[in-house]
């Protein structure tokens, strides 16, 4: 079975860093891109970049460029999403899906979700 | 910047055809593909190049795109289909969701 496996919920004050993970198994994990999309509370879909694992090539929305940083580790099939410096405006819930390059995501993790709060 | 607009709500009495439209520049040049969301759920993938269906969805689902406009149909809406559904496109590398509209049965 094809599945995305994400890290558990986080609980973060301003400022601080963090990386939340998504493991992929079932299928060849480089043979696919990695979607991050984030979901803010009671709010729509926001695509926030891809990386392809097979050579760690990462693209981004304008939206998020510099805020955040996508990476994988193809040899754990681990794709990740971390922050350097967290905002409240951070809370939310993170999913990750696999992307049929470069069209569609096809199976989607259950999703992390962000507290940022003092 | 380019943006997929898609109208708030929509309503469908049981075993209606629901059109859900999603309107963006050029969008028949694009592939448009359709996310179905159910409340603390991830979404899944309905419609994708669009017109083709998952393994797994059923037939009730199909969409199509011309000119500005792609539309998502349901036809014999049950109400296990409620839910908020959304469209995506891509616009020069990057991934564009629409605004999303939550479909009711009455």
């Amino acid at each position: 079975e094809v599945q995305l496996v994400q890290s558990g919920a986080e609980v973060k004050k301003p400022g601080e860093s963090l990386r939340i993970s998504c493991k992929g198994s079932g299928y060849s994990f480089t043979s696919y891109w990695i979607s991050w999309v984030r979901q803010m509370p009671g709010k729509g879909l926001e695509w926030m970049g891809r990386i392809d694992p097979s050579d760690s090539y990462t693209n981004y929305s304008p939206s998020f460029q510099g805020h955040v940083t996508i990476s994988a580790d193809k040899s754990i099939s681990t794709a990740y999403l971390q922050w350097s410096s967290l905002k409240a405006s951070d809370t939310a819930m993170y999913y990750c899906a696999r992307q049929v390059a470069p069209y569609y995501m096809d199976v989607w993790g259950k999703g992390t979700t962000v507290t940022v709060s003092s | 910047s380019f943006d997929l607009t898609q109208p708030p709500s929509e309503s469908v009495s049981p075993g209606q055809t629901a059109n859900i439209p999603c309107s963006g520049d050029k969008l028949g040049d694009r592939y448009v593909c359709w996310y179905q969301q159910k409340p603390g759920q991830s979404p899944v993938l309905v419609i994708y190049q669009d017109t083709k269906r998952p393994s797994g969805i059923p037939e009730r689902f199909s969409g199509s795109s011309s000119g500005n406009t792609a539309t998502l149909t349901i036809s014999g809406t049950q109400a296990s289909d409620e839910a908020d559904y959304y469209c995506q496109a891509w616009d020069n590398g990057t991934a564009v969701f629409g605004t999303g509209t939550k479909v009711t049965v009455l």
